[in-house]
């Protein structure tokens, strides 16, 4: 199988822009959540979307959106990008059913670098 | 609320000896513990994960980790390290019916020749 595929996998903006980041999730599975990986924070949890639903949400402000369409691929985007969104956004995949508990392994992609200036 | 904390920044240790490295949870029901590794410029490889049964699993590329719930740890471990071992590994915790993973702080394994 395919792996989980993230592009582009590297990204350079100014303050003030809007950044699309994609995510192919691995065939077949339908859930789908984005981290933020920096130096200073770490690993942060975003979002994750089932069935083109978000389920759960992190604690980022409202610039840090999401969507996922009818065949499981993911977007997320960034609006009015700030110096501190530069990071590494990664995206992984998991095969979780729906009404079922979460005890799956999630698949990261190789994640965007994502460089504002 | 979940949390697992990582104490090492860094764990140093000699090809062909025992490696360690350490992580302790803190949950509020039943823990869903995982650990990854993340090599320079690459997303996270899942090594194993630990639900219900046997304290001690078995995982990619000959690690294992033992789940201690007295001491709230979850240590990873392999019998002989490799050079290419050497990358930064991440504990990480996950809540029953939800899809987030909180992690570690990391922790850095240099195996040195």
């Amino acid at each position: 199988k395919a792996g989980v595929t993230q592009t582009p996998r590297y990204l350079i903006k100014t303050r003030g822009q809007q950044v699309t980041l994609s995510c192919s999730p691995i065939s077949g599975h339908r859930s789908v959540s984005w981290y933020q990986q920096t130096p200073g924070q770490g690993l942060q949890f975003l979002f994750e979307y089932f069935s083109e639903t978000q389920r759960n949400k992190g604690n980022f402000p409202g610039r840090f959106s999401g969507r996922q369409f009818s065949n499981s691929r993911s977007e997320m985007n960034v609006s009015t990008l700030e110096l501190g969104d530069s990071a590494l956004y990664l995206c992984a995949s998991s095969f979780f059913l729906a009404g079922g508990s979460a005890y799956n392994e999630q698949f990261f992609g190789p994640g965007t670098r994502l460089t504002v200036l | 609320a979940q949390s697992v904390a990582q104490p090492e920044d860094q764990v140093n240790v000699a090809e062909g000896n025992p490696l360690t490295v350490k992580c302790t949870y803190s949950v509020s029901g039943n823990p869903y513990l995982f650990w990854y590794v993340q090599y320079p410029n690459r997303g996270l490889q899942f090594l194993l994960k630990y639900i219900t049964g046997d304290n001690l699993v078995k995982g990619s590329y000959g690690f294992e980790a033992e789940f201690n719930k007295s001491q709230t740890s979850f240590h990873l471990k392999k019998p002989s390290a490799l050079v290419s071992d050497s990358a930064l590994y991440f504990c990480a915790v996950i809540r029953a019916g939800f899809q987030k993973l909180v992690f570690g702080t990391g922790t850095r394994l240099l195996v040195s020749p």
